[in-house]
């Protein structure tokens, strides 16, 4: 199966800082997804972005297929932005409906 | 639109004894995935089912554990006789289809083994 990396594993700003998140994949992947699991344990669904630049407020996310990498923006940082930001892809060929997920980015934004 | 409906979000287990988890897929899904976290640990696969069949239970551990998702109700993921191993949260997903589609995820059912 494919294995999925996640850098860094964690990361500390202040508020109002920004941020990149990055998600490399052995190989390729359909339907990749990011989460945010917040410090409550909820799984929130940021993007669906199998390929291209997507944005949603402060978030924006970019997948480059070809080169098996996914980048997630944070901008404006703020506090309810912490916790653990998970990547997560299907791999392309065989069992291609599970989600493979990265061990994630542990994301404290401090005020 | 209901999200995916897990329940109960906590439930709290003594050793040996079983533990039933439930998710209730989105409005329109048929497709279900169990995935698993234990503690300082990413999700991890467990078992894909459609309505009234396994479809790939490759993740789940060989003994204790099942899975189903009838005609008729929510899936049920049950572990038998548990142990303090199996102490994690339990997430479930739903998709409308195979592939091209995101999977939505519950808020996770909290298991913990006394």
């Amino acid at each position: 199966g494919i294995q999925v990396e996640q850098s860094p594993p964690d990361l500390i700003l202040q508020e109002g800082a920004n941020s990149t998140l990055r998600c490399n994949f052995s190989d390729s992947v359909n339907n990749l997804q990011w989460f945010h699991q917040n410090p409550w344990g909820q799984l929130i669904n940021l993007f669906y972005i199998p390929s291209g630049t997507k944005q949603n407020g402060r978030l924006s996310a970019t997948t480059v297929a070809t080169e098996r990498y996914s980048l997630l923006y944070i901008s404006s940082s703020q506090t309810t932005d912490s916790g653990v930001y998970f990547c997560a892809g299907r791999d392309s060929g065989g069992s291609n409906y599970k989600l493979t997920f990265g061990k994630g980015t542990l994301l404290t934004v401090n005020p | 639109n209901a999200g995916v409906m897990q329940n109960p979000r906590h439930l709290v287990r003594r050793r040996g004894q079983e533990a039933r988890l439930r998710c209730s897929p989105m409005k329109g899904h048929s497709h279900v995935y169990w995935y698993r976290q234990l503690p300082e640990e990413g999700l991890k696969f467990m078992v894909y089912l459609q309505k009234e069949n396994i479809i790939d239970e490759s993740g789940m551990p060989k003994e204790r554990f099942s899975a189903e998702f009838p005609k008729e109700g929510p899936s049920i993921l049950r572990i038998q006789q548990v142990v303090r191993g199996d102490s994690a949260a339990y997430f479930c997903a739903s998709s409308p289809q195979r592939q091209g589609q995101p999977q939505h995820f519950g808020d996770g059912t909290r298991l913990s083994i006394l």
